[in-house]
């Protein structure tokens, strides 16, 4: 059984660097993608990013200039760094397993596994 | 971006309906696409992939459709269980994005 459970501090400060770290059991995190996904209070899903356990990443425009995922293999955890962060980042932050095998070759976009969420609110 | 939309934005329905939820992509994202379901306070769940592979453990009253650019989701006869806010995803290309769910409640 595969779980994600995300870790990091729930209230970060305007300008500062959110900081979030998922750790994954039941799966090795070499075998997929791992995205970070973000759901604002009542609001839809936006995807942030993934990175595969190479080291390849690939990050959504609009925070492209701002975030950073990483991956720890021995740990068997990835980590997202967002940084100058404002009122506006303040959301639920999940992260996923990303990749289903599709014609037997791993293919992402599809987030079939999902941490639970944690909230991190911006605020001084 | 490809822009996903969803229509409708909420419907009312009663345990046995049949639901059809309708997802259209700004351009073209072959079957790349997916269907998540949300219950408040919870995590989304992954239903329907490549337009229309049921994930495992999905119930069969789950279905996706496509045709060019306009996706669908149906629920055959709706059950409590299902009560929740439904989310398309395109999968096709770089930034993966969402439409904006379509909440299903009870009539």
């Amino acid at each position: 059984q595969v779980q994600l459970q995300e870790s990091g501090p729930g209230l970060v400060k305007p300008s500062e660097t959110l900081s979030l770290t998922c750790t994954v059991s039941g799966d090795s995190i070499r075998s997929d993608y791992w995205s970070w996904i973000r759901q604002p209070p009542g609001k839809g899903l936006e995807w942030i990013g993934y990175i595969y356990y190479s080291g390849s990443t690939s990050y959504s425009p609009s925070l492209k200039s701002r975030v950073m995922i990483s991956v720890d293999t021995s740990k068997n955890q990835f980590s997202l760094k967002l940084t100058s962060v404002t009122a506006a980042d303040t959301a639920v932050y999940y992260c996923a397993r990303d990749g289903l095998t599709v014609a037997g070759t791993v293919v992402p976009g599809y987030f079939d596994c999902w941490g639970q969420g944690t909230l991190v609110t911006v605020s001084s | 971006d490809i822009q996903m939309t969803q229509s409708p934005s909420s419907v009312s329905a009663s345990v046995g309906d049949r639901v059809t939820i309708t997802c259209r992509a700004s351009q073209g994202i072959g079957s790349w696409l997916a269907w998540y379901q949300q219950k408040p306070g919870n995590v989304p769940k992954l239903l329907i992939y490549a337009a229309s592979s049921l994930q495992s453990g999905v119930p069969s009253r789950f279905s996706g459709s496509a045709s060019g650019t306009v996706f669908t989701l149906t629920i055959s006869s709706l059950e409590p269980e299902d009560f929740a806010t439904y989310y398309c995803q395109q999968a096709n290309s770089f930034p993966f994005t969402f439409g904006p769910g379509t909440k299903v409640d009870i009539k």
